[in-house]
């Protein structure tokens, strides 16, 4: 079984500060973690995705997250936070299901994100 | 390119009234196609989800139900709405590489 923890559902940072939202995960099989960004109304977009292979991933609008598997972490960072940062992230694990049986992910509950001018 | 459509975006209905919300996906073939949603202050709960055609597996007991008549489409229902249906209603698909792919999804609102 797979789950996943957001520590702390809301984070304020000030713009042009580093964002950092931590996740930590469990699984029973090597995971395949994913970060997606949701905005107001609107549906879940990928941000970064880790499979197999380098350790540190980097993702679109200038996120990164890097996979500590001695730790059981997935945090999600950008070195400078801006306006249009401001949004819901939602980390989530795999399980890692062949096509046939359906492949489930497990979000965390969610991190809203408030950017300050 | 992929694209997925949910429609309607907004649904204002009362208790007791049926429901349909519908999902298409072009771009792909057999897909595999999923329901989530989000209740206010809470995370993404999966109510469904289908690996082919008429193939429709269900993760809670619930007043809800799912029909997949087509490749590509993924329909979610009820015959009497609840209160506690309220929610933002999200459809997505994924093939084989595991990421699922989400719609711009639909909020339903319960009077």
């Amino acid at each position: 079984a797979q789950s996943v923890t957001q520590l702390g559902s809301h984070v304020s940072v000030s713009e042009g500060a580093l964002v950092l939202l931590r996740c930590n995960y469990s699984s029973s099989v090597p995971p395949y973690l994913f970060w997606y960004v949701q905005y107001p109304n609107q549906g879940l977009q990928l941000l970064l995705k880790y499979t197999t292979g380098a350790t540190l991933v980097k993702g679109i609008n200038g996120f990164e997250a890097e996979f500590k598997k001695s730790e059981t972490s997935f945090h999600l960072t950008k070195p400078s936070a801006h306006m249009s940062d401001a949004a819901e992230y939602f980390c989530a694990v795999s399980d890692r299901g062949i096509k046939a049986a359906g492949n489930k992910l497990t979000f965390g509950g969610g991190t809203r994100v408030l950017v300050k001018p | 390119s992929q694209t997925i459509h949910q429609w309607p975006a907004t649904l204002v209905q009362p208790v007791g009234s049926p429901l349909s919300l519908e999902c298409t996906v072009e771009g792909t073939s057999n897909p595999n196609l999923y329901w989530y949603r989000q209740a206010a202050g809470r995370g993404l709960q999966l109510l469904f989800y289908s690996v082919g055609i008429g193939q429709i597996s269900s993760e809670v007991p619930q007043n809800l139900s799912a029909s997949r008549p087509q490749d590509r489409q993924f329909i979610l229902s009820s015959k009497k709405l609840l209160l506690s249906d309220s929610g933002f209603y999200l459809c997505a698909w994924d093939r084989s590489s595991y990421e699922q792919y989400f719609g711009p999804g639909t909020r339903l609102t319960v009077t």
